[in-house]
């Protein structure tokens, strides 16, 4: 079974605070994603890597930045956390190719910054 | 602006009953619609999918039924029964570059309530 965890199911930080969300995915997958999930908008894409070190931006990649220095690991930094950032945050991983197409995600960490 | 409409935004059906969920693109140049089912506390995980070459895709009580002209694709859930009460998300798949990448856009999702 492919597994992606994350490392906290909730999490409270201050507004102002440097936060580290991280993921572990064990089916040595090439891509990794990370998405903010919020009511009415569905997933929305902040950072994808398709290979250790690479990274491209998604489409709301402000007040965020990734590092993946593993295959299996790819985090998201919130430089300087701010109260519009509480929301769920999603990481998926996938395997490179038209072909095979699933993202599987891991479970959410939702984040509350006061 | 988003490129994927989803709705409706929530949906009660009785046990038995069919419940229907759609969207709509602009997009040309997506080529794979996937549909992802989230149940409280936990990721989403793919249910179903189709590729524009093909009107319909039916797996168990699932089935995606897809019009191309239209560019609209729907979720129907035959006999719908409690167990399938989650969220449901539709996504439309887009070539970021050639090689491995594809890029999902998905929808705002529907939250699917099956009453017994």
């Amino acid at each position: 079974d492919v597994k992606v965890t994350q490392s906290s199911r909730y999490l409270v930080k201050r507004t102002g605070e440097k936060v580290f969300l991280e993921c572990v995915q064990d089916m040595d997958h090439e891509n990794m994603f990370w998405y903010r999930q919020d009511p009415g908008l569905g997933l929305r894409l902040i950072y994808f890597s398709y290979d250790v070190k690479m990274k491209e931006k998604g489409d709301i990649p402000e007040g965020y930045s990734v590092s993946r220095e593993k295959k299996e690991r790819f985090s998201l930094i919130l430089e300087s956390a701010s109260t519009n950032q509480t929301s769920m945050y999603l990481c998926a991983s996938s395997l490179p190719g038209q072909g095979r197409n699933e993202q599987f995600f891991g479970p959410g960490t939702r984040l509350t910054v006061l | 602006q988003q490129q994927v409409k989803q709705s409706p935004q929530s949906l009660i059906v009785q046990k038995g009953g069919i419940s229907i969920i759609n969207c709509a693109y602009e997009n040309t140049a997506f080529d794979y619609f996937p549909w992802y089912q989230q149940f409280p506390g936990k990721g989403p995980a793919l249910l179903i999918a189709i590729r524009p070459d093909v009107s319909e895709k039916k797996e168990g009580r699932f089935t995606i039924s897809f019009n191309k002209s239209a560019k609209q694709f729907s979720l129907h859930i035959m006999d719908s029964q409690p167990g399938d009460s989650a969220t449901y998300f539709c996504a439309a798949r887009k070539r970021v570059f050639s090689g491995g990448y594809n890029k999902l856009i998905f929808g705002a999702g529907t939250r699917l309530a099956v009453h017994p």
